[in-house]
């Protein structure tokens, strides 16, 4: 069973422009979450979909946005870019959400660097 | 507002000593709460879930136990290895349904 596949792993962006991330979880899971890891914040939840509708946001810039497709993939968009952004960029999936939320499965991330 | 810390940041042990990793949260109705392992540059490997009725999980070496009234988990890591160093990471779900992390506790197990 494949796991959660993020592209692309590395990318090097100048401030002001934007950039997609993109998500694939594993097969059968509604649920994607995505989370920005920085060294002085930690692991900070973005936000999540399920069933191709945004359930939950953390308490980022309207910058900072997602979607999700029927087949479950989901990308995340970062327009404007700042230095501040550079980070690790992380996507997880699972089977349901909130309370039934299971265990979660995360991909390998997607760094990206802001210049 | 829910917040979770994890105490030490950092720990390094001999290795075949057994060590007690914690996590504390502030909002005590969670829904579940999991232990995650990174390791440098990598994604997040979950190692246990525990239910909020469960008071404990096992799984080979490891052992995460849960007390909500207390707002408490630990894991417990026995024998421990050199490929047991890493970060180890708790996160809780609660009634906002959003997942919120502790910073971690960097593992060293040195031979």
């Amino acid at each position: 069973k494949a796991g959660v596949t993020q592209t692309p792993r590395y990318l090097i962006k100048t401030r002001g422009q934007q950039v997609t991330l993109s998500c694939s979880p594993i097969s059968g899971h509604r649920s994607v979450s995505w989370y920005q890891q920085t060294p002085g914040q930690g692991l900070q939840f973005l936000f999540e979909y399920f069933s191709e509708t945004q359930r939950n946001k953390g308490n980022f810039p309207g910058r900072f946005s997602g979607r999700q497709f029927s087949n479950s993939r989901s990308e995340m968009n970062v327009s404007t870019l700042e230095l501040g952004d550079s980070a690790l960029y992380l996507c997880a999936s699972s089977p349901s959400r909130g309370a039934n939320t299971g265990e979660l499965f995360f991909g390998e991330g997607s760094r990206l660097t802001v210049l | 507002k829910q917040e979770v810390t994890q105490i030490p940041a950092a720990l390094s042990v001999p290795e075949g000593e057994n060590l007690v990793l914690n996590c504390s949260f502030t909002d005590s109705a969670i829904y579940n709460l999991q232990w995650f392992r990174q390791d440098p540059g990598k994604g997040l490997t979950s190692l246990l879930l525990i239910q909020s009725s469960q008071r404990e999980q096992t799984s080979g070496r490891l052992n995460a136990s849960l007390d909500k009234s207390s707002g408490r988990s630990t894991l417990y890591i026995a024998a421990s290895q050199p490929g047991d160093s890493a970060t180890y990471l708790c996160a809780v779900t609660s009634g906002s349904e959003k997942l919120v992390f502790g910073k971690g506790t960097k593992l060293t197990v040195n031979p």
